[in-house]
């Protein structure tokens, strides 16, 4: 089945360690996104990539990073810069050339750092 | 820069009460407009999107929402609240030209029995 999938659903870092987490779809869609989510602060844009070896900041990149070296593929990698990783983070892709076309969401990566 | 506001955090209505959720954006030129529900511990889900034409959008599960450029609005409503409405729901606009997508707080539904 098309989709996008997320992996490690939940993943524990340990202070001063890099993560990286996996966002893998296969809708062929050109652009791809990841947002944070904290209680009460709805979803907030870390990186968004329009197409392959491209990619912006969004509103709260600062202490992540990402790379897009396939259209499929957009990891994240949460660096020990970034002092309060602990939240829900949501991958989504959206289709094509048509940019109102809806944005499809992974199923989330709760990261918490112990 | 593009906003989307979401009047109140939490709305609690009765089952089978009217559900109507605001959402506000701030732009000169309309986005494109899009809400999505979000079940605990889930991705997101769309329930209907305003790109052009009618300006009254139906969406899945019985929801819909109008598109009022004189109010920026893009307000979500429901004429019969059910049990498994009860979630969270997103606005989002998209801005014309742009691949940016860009999200409201959210607002937490409960439906009371």
């Amino acid at each position: 089945d098309g989709g996008i999938t997320q992996s490690p659903k939940y993943l524990f870092r340990k202070e001063g360690q890099n993560v990286t987490l996996s966002c893998e779809q296969n809708l062929n869609h050109d652009a791809m996104y990841w947002y944070r989510q904290d209680p009460g602060q709805g979803l907030r844009l870390i990186y968004y990539s329009q197409i392959v070896n491209d990619f912006q900041k969004g509103d709260i990149a600062e202490g992540y990073s990402v790379s897009r070296e396939k259209k499929e593929s957009f990891p994240l990698t949460v660096t020990s810069a970034q002092k309060n990783p602990t939240a829900f983070y949501l991958c989504a892709s959206q289709g094509g050339s048509v940019r109102n076309t809806e944005a499809f969401f992974g199923q989330g990566t709760r990261l918490t750092v112990v | 820069a593009q906003s989307v506001t979401q009047l109140g955090s939490h709305v609690s209505v009765s089952e089978g009460a009217l559900v109507l959720l605001r959402c506000n954006y701030s732009s000169s030129v309309p986005p494109y407009l899009f809400w999505y529900v979000q079940y605990p511990n889930q991705g997101l889900q769309l329930l209907l999107k305003y790109t052009t034409g009618a300006t009254l959008v139906k969406g899945i599960n019985g929801f819909e929402a109008e598109f009022k450029k004189s109010e920026t609005s893009f307000h979500l409503t429901k004429p019969s609240a059910h049990m498994s409405d009860a979630a969270e729901y997103f606005c989002a606009v998209s801005p014309r030209g742009s691949y940016k997508l860009i999200f409201g707080s959210g607002t937490r539904l409960l439906v009371r029995p």
